[in-house]
């Protein structure tokens, strides 16, 4: 059967620090893989997007970053983590095109202080 | 930009009650899907119905159904006999314009009492 992980559920960063976060897909291939941020009273907003390894389309333009090295590895990076970068980070999957059920993972509570 | 609006931040209600937890999107396609996902306070994301435009039958999972009306582009879901264990936070998404992802509401926030 198919699993997210996604890592670390809880970070404390100050203003400035790197960040990475990570996800992963187990029992899938070629899956398309989301990033999504979650801020107080602002729902769900779409991140990242990738369809293959290496192909990463951003709907927002921010501080983040993200990445694709693996089939089924997607990473959400920042080099400076602003205040505004604090929220609820969820990695999400789909079995590929044409395929729009979401799976999440169990999120990331990131909090810069 | 594609929308999808939920007019209703905070509903309540009583236990075994109905409920329905409005949405209203924007989509120039003809084809697409709707979802209704639920984040209880575990904020673990649940898929809780989904629908296919193409497909004119209101779908239903168990004590949950939708009223999606095509035209207005509307797209509510019914909670019948309301337990305790559907507080949560519910969020109506639709597809993208470009078919690649899911785009969200700001949800609704209910809330059951006994």
């Amino acid at each position: 059967s198919q699993t997210i992980h996604q890592w670390p559920a809880t970070l404390v960063q100050p203003v400035g620090s790197p960040l990475s976060l990570e996800c992963t897909v187990e029992g899938t291939s070629n899956p398309n893989l989301y990033w999504y941020r979650q801020a107080a009273g602002r729902g769900l907003q779409l991140l990242f997007y990738s369809v293959g390894i290496g192909q990463i389309s951003s709907e927002v333009p921010q501080n983040l970053s993200a990445s694709r090295p693996q089939d089924r590895q997607f990473i959400l990076s920042s080099k400076k983590l602003l205040l505004s970068d604090s929220g609820f980070y969820l990695c999400a999957w789909v079995p590929g095109q044409g395929a729009f059920t979401l799976h999440f993972g169990n999120g990331t509570r990131l909090t810069v202080t | 930009a594609q929308t999808v609006t939920q007019s209703q931040p905070e509903m309540s209600v009583q236990e075994a009650e109905t409920v329905t937890l409005s949405c209203t999107y924007d989509t120039s396609e003809n084809n697409y899907y709707l979802f209704w996902y639920k984040q209880p306070p575990s904020r673990q994301m649940i898929l809780v119905i989904r629908q296919e435009a193409y497909k004119q039958q209101n779908a239903t999972e168990n004590r949950f159904s939708v009223n999606f009306q095509k035209a207005a582009k509307s797209f509510s879901l019914k909670i019948s006999d309301s337990q305790l264990g559907d507080t949560a936070m519910y969020f109506c998404a639709s597809v993208n314009q470009a078919g690649t992802a899911l785009i969200f509401g700001k949800g609704t926030t209910l809330s059951v009492s006994s």
